[in-house]
């Protein structure tokens, strides 16, 4: 996907071991998101952010950790990771500009957390 | 929760069928927007309706805001094989700085 790039792409881990998922953007975009998709859930809101340093929790921050040192770069750690916390995990950004409007997403990463 | 709620879960039709698609939502909204995801990959925005608008058309998509009834739906023409994906509807509601999904329709085109 053009402009966001996430990585891992997939990873598996054992329970209680941190783990950080990095989402690297190319566009200078303000506005950052981090969501989890759950079968039977849709997409959740963990963290976001409106600029560097300037981050906020969503409806399901308990667990994660998200840091914005640069415009570019937003990155989400869980601290220990949790079986509840395997799931498929995107960034976001926001291409108009203007908080939840037309939201791009990244490609995803698969998370395992055995 | 202000989740939106998509119906149907699941839609299977013919190539070149119309599909429709409908999203309800429970407190009020600043836009509604709906998203298309392949299979294995990120969402796509596809149209956003602001809270004063009651149509609006994007190539083959039409959707639809009814405010009063707190419901959109989206129609999709002469559908293509291509067409072939899950579509979710997300709500920008007053107040609440984040987006909400609803679960989504997972919509199959039979060719």
């Amino acid at each position: 996907d053009a402009g966001i790039t996430q990585s891992p792409r997939h990873k598996v881990t054992e329970t209680g071991t941190p783990v950080t998922l990095r989402c690297h953007q190319t566009e200078n975009h303000r506005y950052m998101y981090w969501y989890r998709q759950d079968p039977g859930h849709g997409l959740r809101l963990i963290h976001y952010s409106y600029g560097v340093k300037d981050t906020d929790k969503g409806e399901v921050s308990d667990g994660y950790s998200v840091s914005r040192s640069k415009t570019e770069d937003f990155l989400l750690t869980l601290e220990s990771a949790t079986s509840s916390q395997t799931s498929v995990y995107f960034c976001a950004i926001s291409e108009s500009g203007v908080g939840y409007e037309k939201l791009f997403f990244g490609s995803g990463t698969q998370l395992s957390v055995l | 929760s202000q989740q939106g709620e998509e119906d149907p879960q699941a839609l299977s039709i013919q190539e070149g069928e119309n599909a429709t698609m409908n999203c309800s939502y429970k407190t009020s909204i600043n836009n509604l927007q709906w998203y298309r995801q392949n299979s294995g990959r990120g969402l796509v925005h596809l149209i956003l309706i602001r809270s004063n608008e009651r149509e609006k058309h994007s190539g083959r998509l039409r959707v639809t805001l009814d405010t009063s009834k707190k419901s959109s739906s989206l129609l999709i023409t002469a559908s293509r094989a291509a067409d072939t994906a899950s579509y979710f509807c997300a709500t920008d509601h007053l107040g609440a700085q984040k987006l909400v999904f609803g679960q989504g329709t997972r919509l199959t085109i039979n060719p």
